[in-house]
């Protein structure tokens, strides 16, 4: 596609339930990551994606975070066991060798 | 202390007015660093990539890296009122992957 593409746009979800959210990076970027941007702050790192497997996953904040990309295109970022502390706006990005990140308009997650 | 800060503002200035920006950081391994503008509930936008210290110059912007002080700038000419965004700085090291973002600015140019 033109862009990166995410989705949902936002998603409600009650506390301890199980959200998946999805990536579709630029068609061709090999790498993809994903971000979390709280009200008010920059985004942060979560996890990092060159091809199918995760290069850097250091920014996952626990257990209850995981992301795949099965087939080295589109990813899932899945939360379980929801918290209210998860509620902020996922950000995903690829990139293509070197330069800057493109980033998708995000998903913002409330939990409550 | 944060690796990478910025001045959340907001920074408020009349249209036409030079916007100046600036990030300092901590880690002297960052050596690629970017400026992004963020729409209200929209992703960033990549506005400049920079590499080595000195100016680059992109249309109306112009983006300074000083990498002995480690300080970065984004300057902002003949501002419009949709230059009224939030402006992050980000950077990254050599060897790794990931942006450390600052937290970002937020910018009003009043017609």
């Amino acid at each position: 596609g033109a862009g990166v593409s995410q989705t949902p746009s936002n998603k409600v979800t009650e506390k301890g339930k199980y959200v998946e959210l999805r990536c579709d990076p630029i068609s061709g970027h090999t790498a993809l990551y994903w971000y979390r941007q709280s009200l008010g702050q920059g985004p942060e790192f979560l996890i990092y994606f060159q091809g199918t497997g995760a290069a850097d996953d250091s920014g996952l904040p626990n257990d209850r975070f995981f992301a795949v990309r099965p087939e080295g295109s589109v990813s899932t970022l899945k939360i379980q066991r929801t918290e209210r502390g998860d509620s902020a706006v996922y950000l995903c990005a690829s990139s293509e060798g070197g330069g800057g990140y493109t980033f998708g308009s995000g998903t913002r997650l409330t939990v409550v | 202390q944060k690796e990478v800060e910025q001045d959340p503002g907001p920074l408020s200035v009349p249209e036409g007015a030079i916007v100046s920006l600036n990030c300092t950081y901590s880690n002297s391994a960052f050596q690629y660093f970017m400026w992004y503008r963020q729409y209200s509930r929209k992703g960033p936008e990549l506005l400049m990539y920079t590499y080595s210290s000195g100016n680059k110059e992109d249309g109306r912007f112009t983006a300074q890296v000083d990498k002995s002080s480690k300080y970065i700038s984004l300057f902002i000419r003949d501002s419009q009122p949709s230059d009224s965004a939030t402006y992050l700085c980000a950077m990254k090291s050599a060897a790794g992957n990931k942006l450390t973002f600052g937290g970002g600015t937020r910018v009003l140019v009043k017609p």
